[in-house]
C-alpha cells in the first residue's frame, strides 16, 4: 500500500457544526503532516506528527485540533469554524526529512 | 518569509516542447523538491535536489540547483499534454526540520 487516503472528499458545514477530517497511511511513515492550500496558492503548513507526537504547530487557531491516535493515522478536528477556513485539507505523510507524499485533500466549504 | 518565487506564473506550450520553471528562495535550505498538482488534487513528488548536488535527471525531468544565487530550475523535455498542472518547488530549510516551504507555483499549460 503506498498511497495516502483521506475522507471525505468533500464536507460542507456550518459555522456551529463540528466535524473531522481522517488520513491513513500503511507505508509506515514516521511524520504526518496538515497543510491547507487555498485556490491558486501554494500548501500552507499546519501541523506536523513525528512518532505520534505533534512537533510543529504553525499557530493555527485551535478551532483546528489536530489527533495521532495511532502511527498510520492522522485526524483533524474542525470546530465553529469560519468561511474563511473553506479550502483544500491536504494530509501528507514521509518515511524522514525528505519527500513528502501526499493525499488526494478533502475539499472544505463552510458556510 | 521563506516562501520561494516562482516565475513564470503561468506557461503555455506546444506538446512537444520544452518547459522551464525557475524557483528563487530566500534562505539556506537543506534540500530543494519538485511537485505537481493537478487541479484541485493531492501534489505529486517529482524530484529532490540536495544542497551539495547541483544537477539531477528523472526520466524527462531535469533538475538544476544554484545555492550561490539561491535558485533551481525544472526543465521538462518533449512535453504531453499529460504534463499539465501547477508545478511547485518546495525548500526544506534545516536538516531534520520536517518543514517545507513552497514556493507560489507555475500553472503549465501544454496544448495538444
Amino acid at each position: 500500500d503506498t498511497e495516502v487516503t483521506q475522507t471525505p472528499k468533500h464536507l460542507v458545514m456550518g459555522m456551529t457544526n463540528k466535524k473531522s477530517l481522517k488520513c491513513e497511511q500503511h507505508m509506515g511513515h514516521r511524520a504526518m503532516y496538515w497543510y491547507k492550500q487555498k485556490a491558486k496558492k501554494p500548501p500552507e503548513l499546519m501541523f506536523v506528527y513525528s512518532y505520534e507526537k505533534l512537533s510543529i504547530n504553525e499557530s493555527v487557531p485551535s478551532r483546528f485540533s489536530p489527533e495521532c491516535p495511532n502511527s498510520s493515522l492522522l485526524n483533524l478536528h474542525l470546530h465553529a469554524l469560519q468561511p474563511e477556513d473553506s479550502a483544500l485539507y491536504l494530509c501528507a505523510s514521509s518515511p524522514r526529512q525528505d519527500k513528502q507524499f501526499f493525499g488526494p485533500g478533502t475539499r472544505l466549504t463552510v458556510l | 518569509s521563506q516562501q520561494g518565487e516562482e516565475d513564470p506564473q503561468a506557461l503555455s506550450i506546444q506538446e512537444g516542447e520544452n518547459a522551464t520553471m525557475n524557483c528563487s528562495y530566500k534562505t539556506s535550505i537543506n534540500n530543494l523538491q519538485w511537485y505537481r498538482q493537478n487541479s484541485g488534487r493531492g501534489l505529486v513528488h517529482l524530484i529532490l535536489i540536495r544542497s551539495n548536488e547541483r544537477e539531477k535527471h528523472s526520466g524527462r525531468l531535469r533538475v538544476t540547483l544554484d545555492t550561490s544565487k539561491k535558485s533551481s530550475s525544472l526543465l521538462i523535455t518533449a512535453s504531453r499534454a499529460a504534463d499539465t498542472a501547477s508545478y511547485f518547488c518546495a525548500t526544506e530549510h534545516g536538516a531534520g526540520s520536517y518543514q517545507l516551504t513552497f514556493g507560489k507555483g507555475t500553472k503549465l499549460s501544454v496544448i495538444p
